[in-house]
């Protein structure tokens, strides 16, 4: 089973930041935080992925607390593009490989 | 072509009858992953493979067979087709480093139809 817990929807205004929580309570310390995203019936897309640290490219953005026990995950400019499900999951050398996507969420970005 | 490819990508086939999709992979990624999504819902692991191999159980693997004697494929078949295997299949494949796995890469997904 995920061990990833996301709200199942949200909605975002086109242009404004869009902030997708994640908790990952039971992450253990060589697990890394994951982000993909799947659009429509496409395979999922990876977008980012950190430890500790936050981290930012030219997709997004990840903010992991300090306890590394929830992380938000910031589309700075949402397009009606980012519309998509979204899925955090923590994934490391210590759960032998396995990526395991939970129910993710639902962003509906709206004009 | 580099990157991740699978096929075919749509499939026709009948209850019973047995059926192997293919995935194959030009960076040699030492991982491998078969998903299936079913309509509206979200991707659920049948099986996996760190290496030649070396395969491994996941969520879902009833009524599903896995191969990986070469590190670039990883067929999955179904020996008797049943018509709550119709679904979109997913392959991907990721790199694992010494310190944990790299990003994993997706196919475009196979629609299977069971009838």
């Amino acid at each position: 089973d995920a061990k990833t817990t996301q709200p199942p929807s949200m909605d975002c205004a086109e242009g404004r930041a869009a902030n997708l929580p994640c908790n990952h309570s039971t992450i253990s310390g060589n697990e890394y935080v994951y982000w993909y995203r799947q659009i429509h019936s496409q395979g999922p897309q990876y977008i980012i992925h950190g430890l500790k640290n936050n981290e930012t490219n030219e997709m997004a953005s990840l903010i992991i607390t300090e306890d590394r026990k929830s992380s938000t995950l910031i589309l700075p400019h949402a397009t009606l593009r980012d519309t998509a499900v979204y899925y955090c999951i923590d994934w490391g050398s210590g759960n032998t490989g396995k990526l395991i996507f939970g129910q993710g969420t639902t962003l509906q970005v709206k004009p | 072509d580099a990157g991740i490819t699978q096929s075919p990508r749509y499939k026709i086939t009948e209850t019973g009858r047995q059926v192997t999709l293919m995935c194959h992979q030009t960076w040699s990624h030492s991982y491998m992953f078969w998903y299936r999504q079913d309509l509206g819902h979200g991707l659920r692991l049948i099986y996996y493979s760190a290496a030649a191999d070396i395969t491994d159980k996941g969520e879902v693997p009833d009524g599903y067979v896995v191969s990986r004697s070469k590190t670039e494929n990883f067929p999955l078949t179904l020996e008797s087709a049943t018509r709550s295997q119709t679904s979109v299949y997913f392959c991907a494949s990721s790199h694992q480093t010494g310190t944990g796995p790299t990003e994993a890469f997706f196919g475009q997904g196979t629609r299977l139809t069971v009838v």
